[in-house]
């Protein structure tokens, strides 16, 4: 069964050091989000991607935020310079147009440590 | 607004007992979808179920049901004897249809605790 997948699963940066967190959406879907989920909390929105550009954005994506879909398979999120806050499991997810399109699957997460 | 509430933060229940997961709602648009997921110890995300406003059919599946109800705008997820394996963080989330490209807004999470 296809499946996102992310890597790395875990990472831990310095305070100010950019990240790139990677995410392999499954195969035929088009549209691609970021969430993160702050220790024992719940899961937020951060952004939307179809057709090679963000659709929807949340006030937590701000200007230390960006995604790229460099080639026909990755899908990244990249933090410019980290802060001790953007310490979360950040998980990306994919949705299809076709047959259950409104179902988004996610990646098993990557859990970032910011110090 | 669009808001999911689970008023329940943590349940601890015995192995083979019944246990109702609440899920209530907020939103203006008349279409739009609910989704459950799990989320176990691991820490990824399980999708479980998916209902669009315009299908108030309960659902069963195996151990797990749903009860929707448009008129009260709850979701409720009901686990059958349950299991040690279904201790997890269980998460409703909205999506609305439309205009939006599909976000979901998830609720705080309901952690279950199945004690053998």
């Amino acid at each position: 069964e296809p499946e996102v997948t992310q890597t790395p699963s875990h990472q831990v940066t310095q305070m100010g050091q950019e990240v790139i967190l990677r995410c392999v959406p499954i195969s035929n879907h088009l549209y691609f989000y970021w969430y993160r989920q702050i220790l024992g909390q719940k899961v937020e929105f951060l952004v939307s991607f179809y057709n090679n550009e963000i659709s929807e954005k949340s006030e937590i994506f701000d200007d230390q935020f960006s995604v790229e879909r460099p080639d026909g398979s990755n899908f990244t999120l990249k933090i410019r310079s980290t802060k001790l806050e953007d310490s979360a499991m950040y998980f990306c997810a994919s949705r299809s147009l076709q047959g259950s399109q409104e179902t988004q699957y996610f990646g098993p997460g990557t859990r970032l440590l910011v110090l | 607004a669009q808001k999911v509430t689970q008023a329940q933060t943590e349940i601890s229940v015995v192995e083979k007992e019944d246990v109702t997961l609440d899920c209530v709602y907020e939103t203006r648009d008349t279409t739009y979808y609910l989704f459950w997921y799990k989320q176990p110890p691991s820490g990824e995300l399980v999708f479980l179920i998916r209902r669009n406003s315009f299908d108030e059919q309960n659902e069963i599946s195996g151990r797990y049901s749903w009860n929707f109800q448009k008129s009260t705008s709850s979701f409720n997820f009901t686990i059958t004897a349950s299991q040690v394996v279904d201790s997890a963080v269980y998460f409703c989330a909205l999506m609305n249809y439309g205009g939006s490209q599909g976000n979901l807004i998830f609720g705080k999470g309901t952690k279950l605790s199945v004690k053998p």
